[in-house]
Protein backbone atom coordinates (compact mmCIF):
# COMPACT_ATOMS: atom_id res chain seq x y z
CA UNK A 1 0.00 0.00 0.00
CA UNK A 2 1.23 3.97 -0.03
CA UNK A 3 1.81 4.07 -3.59
CA UNK A 4 2.72 7.56 -4.85
CA UNK A 5 3.29 7.88 -9.11
CA UNK A 6 4.75 11.05 -10.63
CA UNK A 7 4.21 11.70 -14.67
CA UNK A 8 6.30 12.02 -16.46
CA UNK A 9 9.45 10.34 -14.75
CA UNK A 10 12.10 12.45 -17.00
CA UNK A 11 11.26 15.13 -19.16
CA UNK A 12 13.07 17.87 -21.59
CA UNK A 13 11.71 21.37 -22.66
CA UNK A 14 13.05 24.42 -24.35
CA UNK A 15 13.49 27.52 -22.61
CA UNK A 16 10.45 29.65 -22.19
CA UNK A 17 7.93 26.89 -22.01
CA UNK A 18 5.72 25.57 -19.34
CA UNK A 19 6.40 21.65 -18.06
CA UNK A 20 3.43 19.87 -16.24
CA UNK A 21 4.06 17.28 -12.86
CA UNK A 22 1.41 14.78 -12.11
CA UNK A 23 1.20 13.60 -8.37
CA UNK A 24 -1.52 10.63 -7.93
CA UNK A 25 -1.59 8.57 -4.89
CA UNK A 26 -2.94 5.59 -6.33
CA UNK A 27 -4.28 2.93 -3.59
CA UNK A 28 -4.90 5.59 -0.03
CA UNK A 29 -6.41 9.80 0.03
CA UNK A 30 -3.82 11.93 0.50
CA UNK A 31 -4.92 14.78 2.51
CA UNK A 32 -2.31 16.48 1.77
CA UNK A 33 0.62 16.44 -0.81
CA UNK A 34 3.66 18.65 -0.88
CA UNK A 35 6.50 19.05 -3.75
CA UNK A 36 9.93 19.11 -3.24
CA UNK A 37 12.91 20.25 -5.43
CA UNK A 38 16.37 18.58 -5.20
CA UNK A 39 19.66 19.48 -6.79
CA UNK A 40 22.53 17.23 -7.21
CA UNK A 41 23.85 16.49 -4.09
CA UNK A 42 21.99 18.30 -1.99
CA UNK A 43 19.12 18.06 0.31
CA UNK A 44 15.82 17.78 -0.36
CA UNK A 45 14.22 21.45 -0.02
CA UNK A 46 10.41 21.64 0.33
CA UNK A 47 8.51 24.16 -2.25
CA UNK A 48 5.23 23.86 -1.30
CA UNK A 49 2.11 22.63 0.28
CA UNK A 50 -1.12 21.57 -0.91
CA UNK A 51 -4.78 20.57 0.40
CA UNK A 52 -7.17 19.29 -1.56
CA UNK A 53 -9.47 22.05 -2.66
CA UNK A 54 -7.05 24.92 -1.42
CA UNK A 55 -4.64 27.09 -2.19
CA UNK A 56 -1.13 25.78 -2.05
CA UNK A 57 1.49 27.31 0.71
CA UNK A 58 4.30 28.28 -0.58
CA UNK A 59 7.68 28.29 1.31
CA UNK A 60 9.12 31.49 1.41
CA UNK A 61 11.50 31.96 -1.53
CA UNK A 62 9.04 30.36 -4.02
CA UNK A 63 7.21 32.27 -6.82
CA UNK A 64 4.12 31.18 -6.31
CA UNK A 65 3.66 32.57 -9.89
CA UNK A 66 6.38 30.23 -11.67
CA UNK A 67 5.29 27.24 -9.77
CA UNK A 68 1.44 26.75 -10.17
CA UNK A 69 0.49 24.11 -8.07
CA UNK A 70 -3.33 21.96 -8.39
CA UNK A 71 -4.85 19.94 -5.66
CA UNK A 72 -7.98 18.87 -7.88
CA UNK A 73 -9.20 16.22 -5.80
CA UNK A 74 -7.76 13.53 -3.02
CA UNK A 75 -5.33 11.71 -5.34
CA UNK A 76 -3.99 14.28 -7.23
CA UNK A 77 -2.32 17.83 -7.71
CA UNK A 78 -0.41 18.49 -10.01
CA UNK A 79 2.48 21.27 -10.62
CA UNK A 80 3.24 23.49 -13.48
CA UNK A 81 6.24 25.50 -13.74
CA UNK A 82 5.54 28.00 -16.20
CA UNK A 83 8.40 30.13 -18.20
CA UNK A 84 10.76 27.52 -17.25
CA UNK A 85 14.73 28.50 -17.85
CA UNK A 86 17.77 26.17 -17.18
CA UNK A 87 17.62 27.07 -13.67
CA UNK A 88 15.22 25.12 -13.17
CA UNK A 89 16.78 21.79 -14.27
CA UNK A 90 16.23 20.13 -11.08
CA UNK A 91 14.67 16.55 -9.45
CA UNK A 92 11.01 17.48 -8.84
CA UNK A 93 10.07 14.60 -6.31
CA UNK A 94 5.66 14.97 -4.32
CA UNK A 95 4.61 13.10 -1.62
CA UNK A 96 1.12 12.51 0.19
CA UNK A 97 -0.09 11.89 3.74
CA UNK A 98 -3.31 10.41 4.44
CA UNK A 99 -4.06 10.79 8.05
CA UNK A 100 -1.07 10.27 9.45
CA UNK A 101 2.30 12.11 9.54
CA UNK A 102 3.91 9.30 7.07
CA UNK A 103 4.78 11.21 3.65
CA UNK A 104 5.02 8.69 0.84
CA UNK A 105 7.02 9.88 -1.96
CA UNK A 106 6.62 9.24 -5.65
CA UNK A 107 9.13 8.61 -7.85
CA UNK A 108 10.65 11.88 -9.00
CA UNK A 109 10.63 13.93 -12.35
CA UNK A 110 13.67 15.06 -14.02
CA UNK A 111 13.04 18.26 -15.75
CA UNK A 112 16.42 19.21 -17.75
CA UNK A 113 15.32 22.77 -19.52
CA UNK A 114 17.69 23.91 -22.40
CA UNK B 1 14.07 27.67 13.87
CA UNK B 2 13.72 24.19 14.27
CA UNK B 3 16.99 21.99 13.31
CA UNK B 4 17.47 18.37 12.67
CA UNK B 5 21.17 17.39 12.60
CA UNK B 6 23.03 14.44 11.04
CA UNK B 7 26.53 13.74 10.99
CA UNK B 8 26.65 13.77 6.97
CA UNK B 9 29.57 11.10 6.63
CA UNK B 10 30.15 8.90 4.98
CA UNK B 11 30.08 6.19 7.54
CA UNK B 12 31.35 3.43 6.24
CA UNK B 13 31.18 -0.20 7.52
CA UNK B 14 31.67 -4.11 6.48
CA UNK B 15 29.27 -5.83 5.30
CA UNK B 16 27.40 -8.01 7.81
CA UNK B 17 28.56 -5.38 10.47
CA UNK B 18 25.60 -3.21 11.94
CA UNK B 19 25.55 0.69 10.95
CA UNK B 20 24.53 2.73 13.53
CA UNK B 21 23.06 6.14 12.41
CA UNK B 22 22.10 8.96 14.22
CA UNK B 23 19.95 12.01 14.28
CA UNK B 24 19.44 15.37 16.94
CA UNK B 25 16.29 16.78 17.17
CA UNK B 26 15.49 20.47 18.65
CA UNK B 27 12.18 20.76 18.77
CA UNK B 28 11.28 19.16 22.29
CA UNK B 29 7.60 18.53 21.77
CA UNK B 30 8.07 16.48 18.90
CA UNK B 31 6.10 13.18 19.00
CA UNK B 32 7.02 11.43 15.56
CA UNK B 33 10.15 10.60 13.96
CA UNK B 34 10.63 8.91 10.43
CA UNK B 35 13.92 7.21 8.87
CA UNK B 36 14.06 7.20 4.71
CA UNK B 37 16.41 5.73 2.72
CA UNK B 38 17.75 7.39 -0.87
CA UNK B 39 19.21 6.03 -3.15
CA UNK B 40 21.58 8.36 -5.70
CA UNK B 41 19.11 9.21 -8.47
CA UNK B 42 16.40 8.31 -6.28
CA UNK B 43 13.26 9.70 -4.31
CA UNK B 44 13.37 8.39 -0.71
CA UNK B 45 11.70 5.63 0.79
CA UNK B 46 10.44 5.65 3.88
CA UNK B 47 11.55 2.87 6.14
CA UNK B 48 10.45 2.89 9.53
CA UNK B 49 8.63 5.27 11.70
CA UNK B 50 9.30 5.30 15.44
CA UNK B 51 6.36 7.63 18.18
CA UNK B 52 7.41 6.27 21.41
CA UNK B 53 10.62 6.09 23.65
CA UNK B 54 12.59 2.83 23.49
CA UNK B 55 13.33 0.16 20.38
CA UNK B 56 11.11 -0.05 17.71
CA UNK B 57 12.48 -3.48 15.15
CA UNK B 58 11.43 -4.45 11.61
CA UNK B 59 13.15 -6.82 9.62
CA UNK B 60 17.07 -6.11 9.92
CA UNK B 61 16.47 -1.96 11.08
CA UNK B 62 15.57 -1.25 14.68
CA UNK B 63 14.68 2.66 15.26
CA UNK B 64 15.77 4.18 18.94
CA UNK B 65 14.18 7.12 20.27
CA UNK B 66 14.74 8.93 23.46
CA UNK B 67 12.73 12.27 23.69
CA UNK B 68 14.33 13.02 27.22
CA UNK B 69 17.57 13.24 25.18
CA UNK B 70 15.68 14.79 21.75
CA UNK B 71 17.74 12.03 19.95
CA UNK B 72 16.64 9.29 17.23
CA UNK B 73 18.63 6.53 15.82
CA UNK B 74 18.37 3.54 13.06
CA UNK B 75 20.60 0.33 13.41
CA UNK B 76 21.17 -1.88 10.65
CA UNK B 77 21.89 -5.40 11.33
CA UNK B 78 23.61 -7.49 9.54
CA UNK B 79 24.31 -4.37 6.71
CA UNK B 80 24.73 -5.39 2.96
CA UNK B 81 26.46 -3.61 -0.02
CA UNK B 82 22.65 -2.94 -1.34
CA UNK B 83 21.86 -0.38 2.15
CA UNK B 84 24.21 1.92 0.83
CA UNK B 85 22.47 5.08 0.47
CA UNK B 86 21.76 8.06 2.36
CA UNK B 87 19.21 7.74 5.10
CA UNK B 88 17.60 10.95 6.25
CA UNK B 89 15.87 11.73 9.46
CA UNK B 90 12.52 13.80 9.29
CA UNK B 91 10.60 15.24 12.05
CA UNK B 92 7.16 17.18 11.42
CA UNK B 93 7.22 20.86 12.41
CA UNK B 94 5.02 21.17 15.39
CA UNK B 95 1.54 21.97 14.18
CA UNK B 96 1.37 21.24 10.91
CA UNK B 97 2.86 18.02 8.89
CA UNK B 98 5.70 19.61 7.20
CA UNK B 99 8.80 18.13 7.87
CA UNK B 100 12.07 19.08 8.86
CA UNK B 101 14.53 16.96 7.32
CA UNK B 102 18.19 16.30 8.15
CA UNK B 103 21.28 16.55 6.07
CA UNK B 104 21.27 12.87 5.77
CA UNK B 105 24.35 10.36 6.34
CA UNK B 106 25.58 8.81 3.65
CA UNK B 107 26.33 4.82 4.53
CA UNK B 108 28.83 2.93 2.45
CA UNK B 109 28.90 -1.22 2.76
CA UNK B 110 31.59 -2.10 2.00
CA UNK B 111 31.89 -5.66 0.57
Amino acid sequence: GAVVSQHPSWVICKSGTSVKIECRSLDFQATTMFWYRQFPKQSLMLMATSNEGSKATYEQGVEKDKFLINHASLTLSTLTVTSAHPEDSSFYICSARDFAYEQYFGPGTRLTVT
Amino acid sequence: QKEVEQNSGPLSVPEGAIASLNCTYSDRVSQSFFWYRQYSGKSPELIMSIYSNGDKEDGRFTAQLNKASQYVSLLIRDSQPSDSATYLCAVPTSGTYKYIFGTGTRLKVLA
